[in-house]
């Protein structure tokens, strides 16, 4: 089973900062690397697809990078709607996993 | 846009049977794609649980292979999930999805005597 590891775990950011979250695979996983964000008591949202590609909808402050083994989901210029908890998911291996959640906070 | 609407009992008694359908509008479950089970605790993080395609092909959680059964009605435009012998364990917002894309917005099953 491949293992996501995100980091960090919680992340406090002030209006119009940068936020960066980064997700590590245990083996490589190409680029079969996708991100998520839920708010509370709403279902996870699809922001990035095959680790860069964007999602039609997704405001343009949401990116991602990186390929094999380190992804990176960077949000700029944060927004007060930003608030929420950020997943990784891969595609690439059975079973599909998850990563352990980022939550990120406004300041 | 593809929706998916999960639906089903929503507290079960341990030892029991729990059994979701979802419902897919908007598109076509024979369409190129794995539809699937993610499964969410109270305050905890995503479980992956199983897919299935069109086929009838099927992949499960080692975690949950022993108890699960994913199933796909194509007449009926929707799948299904279940799972025996439910402890509080399987407490949890439940969820369908289609490949990585679209998720329904789940439903809260509660395992209590």
């Amino acid at each position: 089973e491949i293992v996501l590891t995100q980091s960090p775990d919680f992340q406090s950011v002030t209006p119009k900062g940068k936020v960066t979250i980064t997700c590590r695979a245990s083996q490589s996983i190409g680029s079969n690397l996708h991100w998520y964000q839920q708010k509370p008591d709403q279902s996870p949202k699809l922001l990035i697809k095959f680790a860069s590609q964007s999602i039609s909808g997704v405001p343009s402050r949401f990116s991602g990078s990186g390929s094999g083994t380190d992804f990176t989901l960077t949000i700029n210029s944060l927004e007060a709607e930003d608030a929420a908890t950020y997943y990784c998911h891969q595609s690439s291996s059975l079973p599909r996993t998850f990563g352990q959640g980022t939550k990120v906070e406004i300041k | 846009q593809v929706q998916l609407q999960e639906s089903g009992p929503g507290l079960l008694k341990p030892s029991g049977t729990l059994s979701l359908t979802c419902a897919v509008s908007a598109g076509s479950i024979s369409s190129s794609n794995w539809w699937s089970w993610i499964r969410q605790p109270p305050g905890k993080g995503l479980e992956w649980i199983g897919e299935i395609y069109h086929s009838g092909s099927t992949n499960y959680n080692p975690s949950l292979k022993s108890r699960v059964t994913i199933s796909v009605d194509k007449s009926k435009n929707q799948f299904s999930l279940k799972l025996i012998s439910v402890t509080a364990a399987d407490t949890a917002m439940y969820y369908c999805g289609r490949g990585v894309d679209y998720w329904g917005q789940g439903t809260l099953v509660t395992v209590s005597s």
